[in-house]
């Protein structure tokens, strides 16, 4: 079946526009994770959801970011005002549920994000 | 938060040769170890799961095993091939929740 798909795969943006992007989870995956990963660093969790609760937004490392799940399925990461550090790769996941971690994440292929 | 780490930071290996790295974590609050392979270009793919102290896991000519006790996991590649060239990363996530910290992966060069 359809693997978890991020648009667009490539970003480039000037200083201070905000930037969406897009996540679609394979289907029924009630978890969805949104991680990045930035120059020379490992891969640093943001924010993820599972299906009706709330999500855990302990990663996002500004208030200029934010994310937002709809109908439980696509999701969209909003970045305000990018700054250069937001440059990186932003990586999302799905899996089939939270009990545990014991589920396997499944990755998309990323969006590449530059900030000039 | 766990903090996971992996050693070392790359490795080049000959072709055919086998290998193996290491990811280090807290012993206390652990629940899960995770390995994902990720290359240039791709999106990461899952390799193992593991949970239990003394835990092997084993897909082809890849293999993990994991110690709970000491807090560490070892993922060794036999006869590496220059395919198994990637960036090996590993996670782990405490007993609560299901939000993993990965360690900053070991890039793996295989030369013909």
């Amino acid at each position: 079946g359809a693997g978890v798909s991020q648009s667009p795969s490539n970003k480039v943006t000037e200083k201070g526009k905000d930037v969406e992007l897009r996540c679609d989870p394979i289907s029924g995956h009630t978890a969805l994770y949104w991680y990045r990963q930035s120059l020379g660093q490992g891969l640093e969790f943001l924010i993820y959801f599972q299906g009706n609760s709330a999500p855990d937004k302990s990663g996002l490392p500004s208030d200029r970011f934010s994310a937002e799940r709809t109908g439980g399925s696509v999701s969209t990461l909003t970045i305000q005002r990018t700054q250069q550090e937001d440059s990186a790769v932003y990586l999302c996941a799905s899996s089939l549920g939270l009990a545990g971690s014991l589920y396997t994440q499944y990755f998309g292929p990323g969006t590449r994000l530059t900030v000039l | 938060i766990l903090n996971v780490e992996q050693s070392p930071q790359s490795l080049h290996v000959q072709e055919g040769d086998s290998t193996n790295f290491t990811c280090s974590f807290p012993s206390s609050n652990f629940y899960a170890l995770h390995w994902y392979r990720w290359e240039t270009a791709k999106s990461p793919e899952a390799l193992f799961v593991m949970t239990l102290n003394g835990d092997e896991k084993k897909k082809g000519r890849i293999s993990a095993t994991l110690n709970t006790k000491e807090g560490y996991s070892y993922l060794y590649i036999k006869g590496s091939q220059p395919e198994d060239s990637a960036t090996y990363l590993c996670a782990a996530s405490p007993a609560a929740g299901n939000k993993l910290t990965f360690g900053g992966g070991t890039r793996v060069l295989v030369k013909p």
